[in-house]
């Protein structure tokens, strides 16, 4: 059974940088494409990338010029960077694996809220 | 980028009776060369993160009941419960993954009549 965890603070303040981490078990984050999502208040689920063991990325271009991911193997997690935030960036932010063509298994999703 | 659009927007339905939501893309999610819709069906209930239901439109992801149907085919898609259960209450999203961004349905809440 896959299991992701999402980590990383809750409270980002404007102009600061987010950082998020997602833990994986039950799968090697070189074997798959992982991707995160997040949910703005009242809002629907919004795409914001994925990247891959072999270098491929992609980014949602409403996002791209603020925007990294990254995978650390040697802990089986990959990260999420959002620069220069703003409160439209409070959401609910998922780690997701993908499974060939398709998003499959999801964290159980992390409040971040940006105020200072 | 495809916008997903989502019918209705919420959705009341007795237990036991069918609910219906439909789902639009505004280009066609069908790969031509291998003839499969590139479209999803998730089902979040609160404080959960989503989960698959529905793949190529109208697989059933494993261990989902067989109440549960997707259809469609191009841009125009349905979710089909064929017989409402209480835990069934949650908010459905149809999802495209045939190009980036990849792009989510607004959403319908789904509750008891």
């Amino acid at each position: 059974q896959v299991l992701l965890q999402e980590s990383g603070p809750g409270l980002v303040k404007p102009s600061e940088t987010l950082s998020l981490t997602c833990s994986v078990s039950g799968a090697s984050i070189t074997d798959h494409y992982w991707s995160w999502i997040r949910r703005p208040p009242g809002k629907g689920l919004e795409y914001i990338g994925y990247m891959s063991y072999g270098g491929s990325t992609n980014y949602n271009p409403s996002l791209k010029s603020r925007v990294s991911m990254s995978l650390d193997t040697s802990k089986n997690q990959f990260s999420l960077n959002v620069a220069s935030v703003t409160t439209t960036d409070t959401a609910v932010y998922y780690c997701a694996k993908w499974r060939g063509d398709v998003l499959s298994d999801w964290g159980q999703g992390i409040l971040v809220t940006v105020s200072s | 980028d495809i916008v997903m659009t989502q019918s209705p927007d919420s959705l009341a339905v007795s237990l036991g009776e069918r609910a219906t939501i439909n789902c639009k893309s505004s280009q066609s999610v069908l790969y031509s060369s291998n003839n499969k819709n590139y479209l999803a069906w998730y089902q979040q209930k609160p404080g959960q993160p989503p989960k698959l239901l529905i793949y190529w439109a109208s697989t059933r992801e494993s261990g989902v009941p067989d109440r549960f149907r997707g259809s469609g085919s191009g841009t125009d898609f349905t979710l089909t419960i064929s017989s409402l259960q209480a835990e069934d209450v949650a908010v459905y999203y149809c999802h495209q993954y045939y190009s980036t961004p990849y792009t989510f349905g607004q959403g319908t809440k789904l509750e008891i009549k």
